[in-house]
């Protein structure tokens, strides 16, 4: 099993509609949770973290964390064509024995948003 | 202010030739980073730098060196290439070393071809 596990799409959504996007995590003891949006070409660019169990919302972005359910989501409203692109999911892992908690990456969800 | 800079951007090698990628970070951080992003594979994690002074291997590390040269830069050393380094690579940096708030702020990544 991955230790996050997204679906890799495509994610097609007419524009001004609601996208989702799911992501499941395999490291019960994980604290914390970010969504990274990457352009084709481009770099990761962080757009939402959470911590605790519940929702978070910045702007038409809203994120979503189930930690008994090992769950986070991302909910983009009224979705715009330039929303267009990668979605990873990260989470905070503790590697056993060095204390280190890397940032584990799920292989992303393609959002495609249609004019 | 230019965050994570990475040079080159793009390089083409041959099998057995040796290169080192170069980033360095204006955002006074401790702690960075250098992953690999492949199709189907996600980010992982090749080596980090806790802070000046310090270097650990992450998931990756066979076939690459690295040096935390000072607190700004951390570069990336390929000896002898080889076609399974084929990636692209990125670097990145956080403020705190392994803190379950961290957030990691990546380099726009350098593109590289061994033939």
């Amino acid at each position: 099993q991955k230790e996050v596990e997204q679906n890799s799409g495509p994610l097609s959504v007419p524009e001004g509609a609601i996208a989702s996007l799911n992501c499941t995590y395999s490291d019960r003891v994980s604290q914390s949770f970010f969504w990274y949006r990457q352009y084709s070409g481009k770099s990761p660019e962080l757009i939402m973290s959470i911590y605790s169990n519940g929702d978070k919302e910045d702007g038409r972005f809203t994120a979503q964390l189930n930690k008994a359910s090992q769950y986070v989501s991302l909910l983009i409203r009224d979705s715009q064509p330039s929303d267009s692109a990668t979605y990873l999911c990260a989470v905070n892992s503790l590697t056993t024995g060095t204390g280190f908690q890397k940032l584990v990456f799920g292989t992303g969800t393609r959002l495609l948003v249609s004019p | 202010n230019a965050g994570v800079t990475q040079t080159p951007k793009f390089q083409v090698l041959k099998t057995g030739q040796s290169m080192t990628l170069q980033c360095a970070q204006d955002m006074n951080h401790n702690s960075m980073y250098w992953y690999r992003q492949d199709p189907g594979m996600g980010l992982r994690l090749i080596y980090y730098s806790a802070s000046e002074g310090t270097t650990d291997k992450g998931e990756v590390p066979n076939g690459y060196n690295v040096s935390r040269l000072n607190k700004r830069e951390f570069s990336l050393r390929l000896e002898s290439a080889a076609p399974s380094q084929t990636s692209v690579y990125f670097c990145a940096s956080s403020v705190v070393f392994g803190s379950s708030g961290n957030t990691i702020y990546f380099g726009e990544g350098s593109w590289l071809t061994v033939v």
